[in-house]
C-alpha cells in the first residue's frame, strides 16, 4: 500500500519562483491537508479540503494556494515564494466512512523538504 | 477553539525506566486527543487516541496515555523505555464538530542506553 505520496521529496528555488506539491493517497479518503513543519513551531495547517472540488483556509494560508480536482490528488501552490517559505511539508488524510468519521487518524506522507534562496 | 500545549521541549530518559511525556489542551465540549511520532526525516505515525471510555489507553509499541478530565490533560507513557524510541513526539486535539487537528509543538524523546 502506498498510502500518502509527496512529490517531489527535496526542492530549492529562488525567491519569486513558483511551484507545485503534490500530494496523492490511494486509500479513498474525504479530507486532506497540508501543514508546514518549522523547529520549535509543531505543525501547522496552511489549508485542507473536505471532500473532492472543495479547499479551506487553514492557520497559515498566506502565500499558497490549494487545488483539489480529484478526490485522490491534492495540491499546494506557491506563485511567489519567499525565504519565509522554507520549510518541510507535510500532506495528511482521513477517512470518512465507518466509525471513525469524526475520529479517525491522519495518514502522513513522508514530507517535501523546500528551500528558498 | 482547540490548542494543545506539550511543555516540555525534551525529555531525556534511561533505556529501562519509565518516560511520560506531558501534554495539555483547551477545547470547548469533550475532545478527541491523539499522539504521534516522528522519526528522523519522515512523516508522522499515529501511535493512539482517546475518543471516549477508558481513561487509559493503548497503542502502537507499548505506549499508553492517560486522559484526566479535570486536569485537561493527556500524557503519554511507556513503563520501559528503548533507545529506539527516540523520537519528536506530537500531541494532538481536535474538538467535536472540528475538521481539523491542531497538533503541539513536539517533545524531543531521548533514550540514553
Amino acid at each position: 500500500n502506498a498510502g500518502v505520496t509527496q512529490t517531489p521529496k527535496f526542492r530549492v528555488l529562488k525567491t519569486g519562483q513558483s511551484m507545485t506539491l503534490l500530494c496523492a493517497q490511494d486509500m479513498n479518503h474525504e479530507y486532506m491537508y497540508w501543514y508546514r513543519q518549522d523547529p520549535g513551531m509543531g505543525l501547522r495547517l496552511i489549508h485542507y479540503s473536505v471532500g473532492e472540488g472543495t479547499t479551506a483556509k487553514g492557520e497559515v494560508p498566506d502565500g499558497y494556494n490549494v487545488s483539489r480536482l480529484k478526490k485522490q490528488n491534492f495540491l499546494l501552490g506557491l506563485e511567489s515564494a519567499a525565504p519565509s517559505q522554507t520549510s518541510v511539508y507535510f500532506c495528511a488524510s482521513r477517512g470518512l466512512a465507518g466509525g471513525d468519521a469524526l475520529t479517525g487518524e491522519l495518514f502522513f506522507g513522508e514530507g517535501s523538504r523546500l528551500t528558498v534562496l | 477553539a482547540q490548542s494543545v500545549a506539550q511543555p516540555e521541549d525534551q525529555v531525556n530518559v534511561a533505556e529501562g525506566n519509565p518516560l511520560t511525556v506531558k501534554c495539555t489542551y483547551s477545547v470547548s465540549g469533550n475532545p478527541y486527543l491523539f499522539w504521534y511520532v516522528q522519526y528522523p526525516n519522515r512523516g508522522l505515525q499515529f501511535l493512539l487516541k482517546y475518543i471516549t471510555g477508558d481513561n487509559l489507553v493503548k497503542g502502537s509499541y507499548g505506549f499508553e496515555a492517560e486522559f484526566n478530565k479535570s486536569q485537561t490533560s493527556f500524557h503519554l507513557k511507556k513503563p520501559s523505555a528503548l533507545v529506539s524510541d527516540s523520537a519528536l513526539y506530537f500531541c494532538a486535539v481536535r474538538a467535536p464538530g472540528y475538521s481539523t487537528l491542531t497538533f503541539g509543538k513536539g517533545t524531543m524523546l531521548l533514550v540514553s542506553p
